[in-house]
């Protein structure tokens, strides 16, 4: 099946630095990946859609200069949180999809961001 | 916009026992269903999909779900639970007059007394 690994699992920060986060799709070329923000024992709030080599679509209320994201390739996308806060603590879990999987998405094991 | 609503925050039952959880969505035309579990300490994983033809979809693990369009229901079943099956549930939408973009419901943890 299709496999979504996502880089680091778990960091922790000092509050005003930046942290990227990794998201790959091992097997299968990701022409769309999608991030999500998941709060303690909350659902899943989609945060912005990319597809490769285009611009991130983000949802509204969510700053695109404090999350930057970068999908530059069919099988990688990274989400740089700048200058963290303690509020962007979270647990953030990204999801790929590509041609010829019916538009469902593989979902990665999330990475869990601490700010201090 | 397309929104999905789960009934059940939390569901503690006894291994053996019957278990439904109900969803709920609010966009009126065609759209896709699914079912979603997160194990603890784990990532999300796919239970089942609708996406047309028999509305009652069998999944994975002897979950199924049957897709009530009247309703603008899809609810989750499982005859007989077991400890393992502990783990919280979501029930996801997603339409193309959304962008094809997933919508969640608040999720449903499930706790499967031994």
């Amino acid at each position: 099946g299709a496999v979504v690994s996502q880089h680091p699992s778990w960091v922790i920060c000092k509050s005003g630095t930046s942290v990227k986060i990794e998201c790959r799709s091992l097997d299968f070329q990701a022409t769309t990946m999608f991030w999500y923000r998941q709060f303690p024992k909350q659902s899943l709030m989609l945060m912005a859609t990319s597809n490769e080599g285009s611009k991130a679509t983000y949802e509204q209320g969510v700053e695109k200069d404090k999350f930057l994201i970068n999908h530059a390739s069919l099988t990688l996308s990274t989400l740089t949180v700048t200058s963290a806060h303690p509020e962007d603590s979270s647990f953030y879990i990204c999801s790929a999809t590509g041609q010829g999987l019916s538009y469902e998405q593989y979902f990665g094991p999330g990475t869990r961001l601490t700010v201090t | 916009a397309q929104s999905v609503s789960q009934h059940n925050h939390h569901v503690i039952l006894s291994e053996a026992a019957s278990l439904e959880l109900g969803c709920n969505y609010s966009y009126g035309g065609t759209v896709n269903l699914f079912w979603y579990v997160q194990y603890p300490g784990q990532h999300l994983q796919l239970l089942l999909k609708y996406f047309s033809g028999d509305p009652l979809v069998k999944g994975i693990k002897g979950f199924e779900a049957e897709f009530i369009k009247s309703k603008f229901s899809f609810n989750l079943r499982k005859p007989s639970v077991q400890w393992s099956d502990t783990a919280e549930y979501f029930c996801a939408v997603r339409s193309k007059a959304a962008g094809n973009k997933l919508t969640f419901g608040g999720g449903t943890r499930v706790l499967v007394k031994p």
